[in-house]
């Protein structure tokens, strides 16, 4: 049963870097999972921000800034969300999913504080 | 302009029906690569995926909710119904709908409704 695992919280400071990860759990590879991530503010639903497999097939959502990038470390078998430039507009909530055969999984979100 | 709406009660009793409403506009479910997908979320919990029809009517479930959910789509109304049987207090959450876009096998949620509040309690 695969499962995607994300810290609960993460806190970093206006115009430093932020690395969210996603762990996949469960006995699978992340290398051959592409990794979608959405970003939730309070009140509003989740919006899409990218996906990310390889550095050959990734995409950016519509509109969505440059200092938002995905990546992989297929030692900790996770995918991550790179968010550079922090702005305070980034407070939010973020969530990884993935597809899992035909279903799909969510990860349990991950609370970034820019302070 | 491409929107979506959900609908339905806003308060049920336990082990009642839901029936929740997707009424969506801009884009077409007979267009191939599209589809909608129910998902849901527990006050101050994580998303759940619930459901998903596709343009070519073909269905999909969470494993861990499949014998409660039915899925169907009225691409002339432009309407997605999800009904779930058996209603807990535990499956009070906001339910969103959401517009897949398919495209070489990549499928992702990009549009979104507002959610509407379902509380299970008697």
């Amino acid at each position: 049963q695969a499962v995607l695992t994300q810290p609960p919280s993460l806190s970093a400071s206006p115009g430093a870097s932020a690395s969210l990860t996603c762990t996949l759990r469960g006995g699978v590879s992340v290398v051959t999972y592409r990794i979608y991530w959405y970003q939730q503010k309070p009140g509003s639903p989740p919006q899409y921000l990218l996906r990310y497999k390889s550095d050959s097939d990734n995409q950016r959502g519509s509109g969505v800034p440059s200092r938002f990038s995905g990546s992989k470390d297929a030692s900790a078998n996770a995918g991550i969300l790179l968010i550079s430039g922090l702005q305070s507009e980034d407070e939010a909530d973020y969530y990884c999913m993935t597809w899992h055969g035909s279903a799909v999984l969510f990860g349990g979100g991950t609370k970034l504080t820019v302070l | 302009q491409i929107t979506l709406k959900e609908s339905g009660p806003p308060l049920v009793k336990p082990t009642q029906t839901l029936t929740l409403t997707c009424t969506f506009s801009g884009f077409s479910l007979s267009t191939s690569g599209v589809g909608v997908a129910w998902i849901r979320q527990p006050p101050g919990k994580a998303l759940e995926w619930l459901a998903l029809t596709y343009w070519d009517d073909d269905k999909r479930y969470s494993p861990s909710l499949n014998s409660r959910l039915t899925i169907t789509k009225d691409a002339s109304k432009n309407q997605v119904v999800l009904t779930m049987t058996n209603m807990d207090p535990v499956d009070t959450a906001t339910y969103y709908c959401a517009r897949t876009w398919c495209s070489g096998g990549r499928c992702y949620f990009d549009y979104w409704g507002q959610g509407t509040l379902v509380t299970v309690s008697s």
